[in-house]
């Protein structure tokens, strides 16, 4: 079935550079998405890329699609503390219904 | 966009007792869906709910357990029924207006 996989955790300094992988396994994904989750909060969208896509970028935000080796990564330039949170990939199909990798909680030192 | 609203935002309920979940946006949207996140753990879809018909539910959550509604395009309800602590979780209601997905702020569960 379809599986969506993210590493668990990430630290960086503030100021430096994160990028945070995901890999998927469903060929037919319409659309794939990074969601922002902090503690006690609810899921806020940050970014998609449609599957023809190879790359969109959204102020610190840049998003890369490897679509041949089902390989999605997110890039925030200049991570700040607030940005400090956990950072979910997910697709969709035509049916859209998203599956969600497990998550990475990025954690920024000051 | 789309603005989601959903209450009640938490709860604290006992065993064996049932709680609805209303999610109510801002739009008419043609797909609304329900997900749960367990602590520490990812979302899992339970059910799309269509509008005018019953809601189709994934593997491993059944119509008696989490009963839908979906009586207009800019409301559903979920039933937790006949609780248990397992059930303790944040339930999100998410909606897709054009061909990007948005989430409620969720309901924090926590049944004793």
């Amino acid at each position: 079935g379809e599986d969506v996989e993210q590493s668990l955790f990430l630290s960086v300094r503030e100021g430096d550079s994160s990028v945070i992988n995901c890999t998927y396994t469903d060929s037919s994904s319409t659309y794939l998405y990074w969601y922002k989750q902090e503690p006690g909060a609810g899921l806020q969208l940050l970014t998609y890329i449609f599957s023809n896509m190879d790359m969109k970028q959204d102020q610190r935000l840049t998003v890369l699609l490897n679509k041949k080796d089902k390989h999605l990564s997110l890039r925030i330039a200049d991570t700040q503390t607030g940005d400090s949170a956990i950072y979910f990939c997910a697709e969709s199909g035509n049916t859209g219904k998203l599956i969600f990798g497990q998550g990475t909680t990025l954690q920024v030192k000051p | 966009s789309a603005v989601i609203s959903q209450k009640p935002s938490r709860d604290i309920c006992q065993r064996g007792t049932s709680l609805t979940i209303q999610c109510q946006v801002d739009s008419q949207v043609t797909m609304m869906f329900w997900y749960r996140q367990q602590p520490g753990q990812s979302l899992t879809l339970i059910a799309t709910a269509n509008q005018g018909s019953e809601a189709t539910y994934e593997s491993g959550f059944v119509i008696d357990k989490f009963p839908i509604s979906r009586p207009n395009l800019t409301f559903s309800t979920l039933t937790v029924s006949n609780m248990s602590p397992e059930d303790s979780s944040i339930y999100l209601c998410s909606v897709d207006p054009r061909d990007t997905q948005y989430f409620g702020p969720g309901t924090r569960l926590t049944v004793l």
